[in-house]
């Protein structure tokens, strides 16, 4: 099992630059997450998908970012046009649908905005 | 809604002394419980968990004890080590309604141990 896979690990981008992060999750895990961790914020829940349907997108920050799951092993999310107070780490995590079942995290992306 | 609220950090302790970080939650429903450590560079981790009252999650000498009469599932070792040095996440899960659960995590303690 080699787990969630993101990429890149690291994105250094100017302002007004499109940036696409990408996800892996493991398969048979049929929900994804995506989070954006700051030093400020901690921890934020930005969508999950189930079966490959957005099912809370409320913690979107803005029309600027968009996130699709396309199929059950693969997710995107986009930010265009980039803004500095979009640096940040964002990771990837996928679960079964099992109450219980705990998340597993991928390694993130360490975003830079200049 | 649903809320975490775990101690502020950071918390610096000695190789071997006892290490508690508390947590406590809100929630609507009966949820599931998590502890997950994260280290430098890396994502987030299960470190243990206890889906029902009274239970005790344990892993690496963590442990946990969901209480629900106080809403709390701390976490305790009884001897650290410096590879514990991380940020620990308290975590709850919760199905909110058919086909949607809410995760919610605390804002994490930073834990440092030195030799």
């Amino acid at each position: 099992d080699a787990g969630v896979i993101q990429s890149p690990r690291h994105e250094v981008t100017e302002m007004g630059q499109e940036v696409t992060l990408r996800c892996k999750p493991i398969s048979g895990h049929n929900s994804l997450f995506w989070y954006r961790q700051t030093m400020m914020r901690g921890l934020e829940l930005l969508i999950y998908f189930n079966n490959n349907v957005p099912i809370d997108d409320s913690g979107m920050p803005e029309d600027r970012f968009s996130a699709k799951m396309p199929n059950a092993s693969f997710s995107t999310l986009k930010i265009q046009p980039s803004e500095p107070r979009d640096s940040a780490v964002y990771f990837c995590a996928s679960t079964d649908r099992g109450d219980n079942s705990p998340l597993h995290f991928g390694n993130g992306t360490r975003l830079t905005v200049t | 809604g649903d809320s975490v609220t775990q101690m502020e950090g950071p918390v610096t302790l000695s190789e071997e002394a006892f290490l508690t970080i508390n947590c406590t939650y809100t929630a609507t429903g009966y949820p599931s419980l998590f502890w997950y450590v994260q280290y430098p560079g890396e994502g987030l981790q299960l470190l243990l968990k206890a889906t029902k009252a009274d239970d005790k999650g344990s892993n690496k000498g963590f442990e946990a004890t969901y209480r629900k009469e106080t809403t709390s599932f701390h976490l305790e070792k009884g001897s650290v080590q410096v590879s514990d040095s991380a940020v620990y996440f308290c975590a709850l899960s919760d199905i909110v309604d058919t086909g949607r659960r809410a995760l919610t995590f605390g804002s994490g303690t930073r834990l440092q141990v030195q030799p």
